[in-house]
């Protein structure tokens, strides 16, 4: 079964200490991993979109990494603007719709 | 382009009673998609529609929701005899087949309360 897992649920920083966030995934052939940000009481935000094992993305404080088993989201210098819920979701390859399958999410607060 | 919109952003309704969103996708998006959120919870995916054909249902969607996209544009979800159990976040997403992935663009959702 497709499956995807985030962790830590919960994370708080201080503004200015990097860190990252983990989403480790199981999948019948990985069609896209995608990362998103959801802000209380609004829809996800698409972030990035990933396709194989080594690629990267960068956005201004943010950078998603991707291995054959998990991705990792990194959060350089964050600011308090940076606080909110992140999702990771992936495509399969063998959905033929590509509908997407969503970890639960980990929720940053940022302290100034 | 002014994104993927959903109405009402609220609703509040009494168990029993029947409700109707409306998702107004990008234009020129084929691809719509409409998931459910929980508090705590990653969205689920519940429908797909490929402009007007509805090709695929989640288990989650049982017989007392449907959905439609008439002329592949605009597409609803209509709940019957609400329970309480429904209560959540429904999202609606739309997205171009675009090579690889198909990047989904989320709506603001439409909160919906039961009593």
């Amino acid at each position: 079964e497709d499956q995807v897992t985030q962790s830590p649920e919960a994370l708080r920083l201080q503004e200015g200490e990097s860190s990252s966030l983990n989403c480790s995934y199981t999948v019948s052939g990985l069609r896209g991993l995608f990362w998103y940000r959801q802000d209380p009481g609004k829809g996800p935000e698409f972030l990035f979109t990933l396709y194989s094992a080594g690629e990267e993305k960068e956005k201004e404080r943010l950078k998603a990494t991707l291995t054959k088993k998990e991705s990792f989201l990194h959060i350089t210098a964050p600011k308090p603007e940076d606080s909110a819920t992140y999702l990771c979701a992936v495509q399969a390859g063998s959905s033929t719709t590509g509908k997407l399958i969503f970890g639960q999410g980990t929720t940053l607060q940022v302290k100034p | 382009d002014t994104g993927v919109s959903q109405n009402p952003r609220h609703k509040i309704t009494k168990r029993g009673q029947n409700v109707t969103f409306r998702c107004d996708p990008i234009s020129e998006h084929n691809r719509l998609y409409w998931y459910r959120q929980t508090l705590g919870q990653g969205p689920e995916f519940l429908t797909y529609f490929q402009n007007e054909a509805q090709l695929e249902k989640s288990r989650l969607l049982s017989d007392r929701f449907s959905a439609e996209r008439p002329k592949g544009s605009f597409s609803t979800l209509e709940i019957q005899r609400t329970e309480q159990g429904d209560s959540a976040m429904y999202l609606c997403a739309s997205s171009l087949v675009e090579g690889q992935g198909y990047t989904q663009y989320f709506g603001p959702g439409t909160r919906l309360t039961v009593l």
